[in-house]
């Protein structure tokens, strides 16, 4: 049974395009997440979502935005893609009282040309 | 600002050789700390993790890690690593309760020489 599935795991488009990463989490977490990962390795938090908290990253343009339908799902939509969001974005969940243990899902390597 | 600092970027070690990775961090609160692994192309995975209690936590594959609160350092060790440890490893750190999100170091990468 996956626990953090992500879709697509990977994703080839064009500079100006608008697109959208789903996550889903079987897990029953109150808590989601998403994270870039760029070419150098680096992971940076980019939102998480709490019921009707969301905490957004300083850093992360506008263009970026979480949406979460339901509890299980926080999908993320991306609106005139850049070369440099090229990268692989991370979902993850955790449930916020459980010391936030984080699970992770695979992955979505978007690729912008 | 809260920060994670992993101190070596690239490692590499034989087989059999012991190894330890540094990681501090600059954190106002109470913390909770990880170790996570990420083998090539494949997602995170948890190696450790410390919440309280005894500092001294145990993780998956023979990987242990030390919390030592006056150092802000939360130190992996293996005391025999194998060729199949070679992987890229992150240090994170967040405040317990929160939904703030993992702070990642920059992590290492692990090469183990056959």
């Amino acid at each position: 049974d996956t626990a953090v599935s992500q879709t697509p795991k990977y994703l080839v488009t064009q500079m100006g395009n608008d697109k959208s990463i789903k996550c889903e989490q079987n897990l029953g977490h109150d808590t989601m997440y998403w994270y870039k990962q760029d070419s150098k390795k680096f992971l940076k938090i980019m939102f998480s979502y709490n019921n009707k908290e969301l905490i957004i990253n300083e850093t992360v343009p506008n263009r970026f935005s979480p949406k979460s339908p339901d509890k299980a799902h926080l999908n993320l939509h991306i609106n005139s893609l850049e070369l440099g969001d090229s990268a692989v974005y991370f979902c993850a969940s955790s449930q916020r009282e459980s010391y936030n243990e984080q699970f992770f899902g695979p992955g979505t390597r978007l690729t912008v040309l | 600002a809260q920060s994670v600092s992993q101190h070596n970027h690239h490692v590499i070690l034989s087989e059999a050789a012991s190894l330890e990775l540094g990681c501090n961090y600059s954190y106002g609160g109470t913390v909770n700390l990880f170790w996570y692994v990420q083998y090539p192309g494949q997602h995170l995975q948890l190696l450790l993790k410390y919440f309280s209690g005894d500092p001294l936590v145990k993780g998956i594959k023979g990987f242990e890690a030390e919390f030592i609160k006056s150092k802000f350092s939360f130190n992996l060790r293996k005391p025999s690593v194998q060729w199949s440890d070679t992987a890229e490893y992150f240090c994170a750190v967040n405040h317990r309760g929160g939904a703030d999100g993992l702070t990642f170091g920059k992590g290492t990468h692990l090469i183990i020489q056959p």
